[in-house]
């Protein structure tokens, strides 16, 4: 059964105190892996995607990596702006069918100044 | 930006009734989809639709559930009988490319 785990659940850093989120997976065919950002209240915001082992992407603050088991999402002196839930999930199978994307529970980011 | 436009927000029913929650995709999109997200639980696949018709649906999309393209901008939910457990944030998301889903604000629906 494909599978998504994020940890930690919940993560308090201070500002500027740089950490790392996991999100590892069990599917059979990976397609992708998504990074999403979700403010309380709100839908999913993309952050990024990653298809192969050995990527690395970055946007301001963010890195995602990916390996062939895991990925982790990279914080580098957050920010208070920066807390919000964290979700990865993934998208696995092929042809038509197979674009739906399964989701972790999320990691849950608080940054306080 | 573009966005995914969803309403209501907010949509609160009795246990029984027929809903219909409602999403205006991103203009040019050709993907669409609808997940769920009960209180404290992870976002959820429901259904994906496309060329006018369901390329993939979840064990939770059963007969209760339909999705429909009734013009080319409007995509809905219905959920015919509605039950407490029907009680989340239901989100219609959209996408061009395979590499960026876009998600909409949510309808957060409320079963008595």
């Amino acid at each position: 059964e494909d599978q998504v785990t994020q940890s930690p659940e919940a993560l308090r850093l201070q500002e500027g105190e740089s950490s790392s989120l996991n999100c590892s997976y069990t599917v059979s065919g990976l397609r992708g892996l998504f990074w999403y950002r979700q403010d309380p209240g709100k839908g999913p915001e993309f952050l990024f995607t990653l298809y192969s082992a050995g990527e690395e992407k970055e946007k301001e603050r963010l890195k995602a990596t990916l390996t062939k088991k895991e990925s982790f999402l990279h914080i580098t002196a957050p920010k208070p702006e920066d807390s919000a839930t964290y979700l990865c999930a993934v998208q696995a199978g092929w042809g038509q069918a197979g674009t739906a994307l399964i989701f972790g529970k999320g990691t849950t980011l608080s940054v306080s100044s | 930006e573009p966005e995914v436009t969803q309403t209501p927000s907010h949509q609160v029913t009795q246990m029984g009734q027929e809903v219909i929650l409602r999403c205006v995709p991103i203009s040019n999109h050709l993907y669409f989809y609808w997940y769920r997200q009960i209180l404290g639980q992870k976002v959820e696949f429901l259904v994906s639709f496309y060329n006018n018709e369901i390329s993939e649906k979840s064990e939770i999309f059963d007969d209760q559930f339909s999705v429909e393209r009734p013009d080319g901008s409007n995509f809905t939910l219905k959920i015919r009988s509605t039950k407490l457990e029907d009680s989340a944030m239901y989100f219609c998301a959209s996408r061009w490319t395979a590499e960026k889903l876009f998600f909409g604000s949510g309808t957060q629906l409320s079963v008595l």
